[in-house]
Order: C-alpha cells, then sequence, then structure tokens
C-alpha cells in the first residue's frame, strides 16, 4: 500500500507564509485532502480536489500539488491556525483504499 | 446539513470485539453520492483508515486490517457499523465515521462525526 510522509513539526510566525508538504507516490495520480485538527477535536477537510476549499474555510488556506508531493499553503497565518494538520489520498495499489500522512504539527510565533 | 455521530462502549476487553455504530442524520445513507467511512487515531498518533462502505453494503478495508474487520450498514436505520475483533492495547484509539463522496474531483472526507474513545483494557 501506498505511504504518505511529512514533515512532523513546522513554525512560522505570524501573519507570515507557512507551506505544509506530503510526499508519496500515490499523489502522481490522485489529489491529496488536507485536514486541521485541533486537541481534542475532530478533523476537518481544509482543502479537497484540485485546490478547494470546504464552505466555512478561510481563502488563506491553499492547495497544490507537483509530481509526488502535495503542499498546504496557508497566506498570513493567524494563531488559530496552529493545529496539526495531516494529508490524505486514495491508495495507489487500489484507489478504494485511503492513506492518511503521519501529521504536521504547525506551530505559530 | 449532513451529521455524523458514533456509539458504542468506552470500554472492551482484550480478545473481545469492539462494536460501534454510526448514525447519519440530515440526509439518506442510501444516497448513491456518498461512501461511509470508519478511521482511527491511537493517542497522540496519526490517522488510520480503517475501511469504508457503499449503501449497496459494498465494502472496502485496509489490508493491515481486513482479517478482523467488519463494516455494514442498516439503511432502515440510516446506520453503519464497525465490528473489530480480537482487540488488543494497540486498539485504543478514538474511532471516528466520516463520509467521502464518490467523484474524485471532490476527493476527502468532508464530515465527520465528533468521535469516541475506546479503551482496550480488562
Amino acid at each position: 500500500s501506498s505511504e504518505l510522509t511529512q514533515d512532523p513539526g513546522v513554525s512560522v510566525a505570524l501573519g507570515q507564509t507557512v507551506r505544509i508538504t506530503c510526499q508519496g507516490d500515490s499523489l502522481r495520480i490522485y489529489y491529496a485532502s488536507w485536514y486541521q485538527q485541533k486537541p481534542g477535536q475532530a478533523p476537518v477537510l481544509v482543502i479537497y480536489g484540485k485546490n478547494n476549499r470546504p464552505s466555512g474555510i478561510p481563502d488563506r488556506f491553499s492547495g497544490s500539488s507537483s509530481g509526488n508531493t502535495a503542499s498546504l499553503t496557508i497566506a498570513g497565518a493567524q494563531a488559530e491556525d496552529e493545529a496539526d494538520y495531516y494529508c490524505s489520498s486514495r491508495d495507489s495499489s487500489d484507489d478504494h483504499h485511503w492513506v492518511f500522512g503521519g501529521g504536521t504539527k504547525l506551530t505559530v510565533l | 446539513q449532513l451529521q455524523l455521530q458514533e456509539s458504542g462502549p468506552g470500554l472492551v476487553k482484550p480478545s473481545e470485539t469492539l462494536s460501534l455504530t454510526c448514525t447519519v442524520s440530515g440526509g439518506s445513507i442510501s444516497s448513491n453520492s456518498y461512501y461511509w467511512g470508519w478511521i482511527r487515531q491511537p493517542p497522540g498518533k496519526a490517522l488510520e483508515w480503517i475501511g469504508s462502505i457503499f449503501y449497496t453494503g459494498t465494502t472496502y478495508y485496509n489490508p493491515s486490517l481486513k482479517a478482523r474487520v467488519t463494516i455494514s450498514v442498516d439503511t432502515s436505520k440510516n446506520q453503519f457499523s464497525l465490528n473489530l475483533n480480537s482487540v488488543t492495547a494497540a486498539d485504543t484509539a478514538v474511532y471516528y465515521c466520516a463520509s467521502h463522496e464518490l467523484l474524485r474531483v471532490r476527493d476527502g472526507f468532508h464530515i465527520w462525526g465528533q468521535g469516541t474513545m475506546v479503551t482496550v483494557s480488562s
């Protein structure tokens, strides 16, 4: 099955731009989706498909992809963006299966 | 607005079966637009997809759990369920139910339940 690799931790100064990346062979074929998870809460989808935001997600969140790497960019990070971020995609060995990355802890300084 | 809610025991003994139910509200589980899935998260660890089901009963399971997992659907109750047998302490986790859509351009788990903590302990 596929694997998705994320950096364990990333930090950003308040108001600056940060990119969180996700690498895996499945990303050459399938879109990544991105989830924000705050302590004690369920994950929330923030980016899906090519670069789509569900209703209610601020437009400072955007997604992109190149080769085997998907990226989540937060432009002008806010204190409330401090959270764990997970990427996910379909599995390249079976497109009815799903895989998640190990998560990235975003710290807003 | 689609909503999902997990329910079930918070404590399961080792070697027994973990059983959880997810109740769908605000929409029909018999929709041909959604798959219904289970995802878990051990304390301090990453999310792990367990499996998904379509309202017709077609199922897909994580290969690493396939031997122990059964997901079923009850359209009359607008619910789907997870059974995980022969549990060990490694199955201690928050269990989430979530929905994902058939359309590939909308790939992602759009709606999540609040999650339910299940501890495996004697």
